[in-house]
């Protein structure tokens, strides 16, 4: 258990289905992150909630759309993807958004490949 | 131009033996935290060590320790005494405290090493 739980953990979907990457938190944390993790890249920060509102879009294409319905749920909602957006998703959760000595818990990611 | 940079894509040890992960970071932010990360195989990140740009020691955190230099910008993770379950890719990361621009309070990364520990 480690406090952040990502479902599914494999996804493979063709380029006109649409899924959901579902993330929950258990650590009482207020700020949410969505993460992707391309092969040979730095992560890639998608998506920041803060209290449920977002505050972070960092020019992520709409085929990626996030909903955060409160601190504890955060999910990905995917459509007509291509296939570079094959990569490992990372959910992240922290205690507050300001700080530096707030690190973040991770979930164990879900590994989605488009066809 | 990058925040952090992690030179050694790949690194390989001996088991029982030390070694260290070299992170290097830019900021002109007088508050900053840096953390390491672990990320084994089935994709978890491990948060493993943080310190803190104001911490006069450096960190530790049993087989890990933070070689905290301030001036050269550099926060290398050693690890003792290596074990197989080190093997895994190992990012170190940076957090500023101050909001400036896109993207501010969150975690940037590095590009990782892929660190592999040999029996």
């Amino acid at each position: 258990e480690t406090g952040v739980t990502q479902t599914p953990r494999h996804l493979v979907m063709g380029m006109t289905n649409k899924k959901s990457l579902k993330c929950e938190q258990h650590l009482g944390h207020n700020a949410m992150y969505w993460y992707k993790q391309s092969a040979k890249k730095p992560l890639e920060l998608m998506f920041v909630y803060n209290f449920k509102e977002q505050t972070e879009n960092n020019s992520v294409p709409s085929r990626f759309s996030p909903e955060c319905p409160n601190s504890s749920h955060l999910f990905l909602h995917l459509h007509t993807l291509q296939p570079e957006d094959s990569a490992l998703y990372l959910c992240a959760s922290s205690q507050g958004m300001g700080g530096v000595g707030y690190g973040y818990t991770f979930g164990s990611g879900t590994r989605l490949t488009v066809v | 131009a990058q925040k952090i940079t992690q030179t050694q894509p790949g690194m390989f040890v001996q088991e029982k033996e030390a070694v260290t992960l070299d992170c290097t970071y830019d900021t002109s932010d007088p508050s900053y935290g840096l953390f390491w990360y672990k990320q084994p195989s089935s994709g978890e990140m491990i948060f493993l060590i943080y310190q803190g740009s104001y911490d006069q020691q450096n960190a530790t955190e049993g087989r890990y320790s933070l070689n905290f230099q301030k001036a050269r910008k550099s926060a290398n993770l050693v690890i003792s005494a290596s074990q197989l379950g080190d093997s895994a890719m190992y990012f170190c990361a940076m957090r500023e405290g101050q909001r400036s621009g896109a993207g501010s309070y969150q975690l940037t990364f590095g590009k990782g090493t892929k660190l592999s520990v040999i029996p």
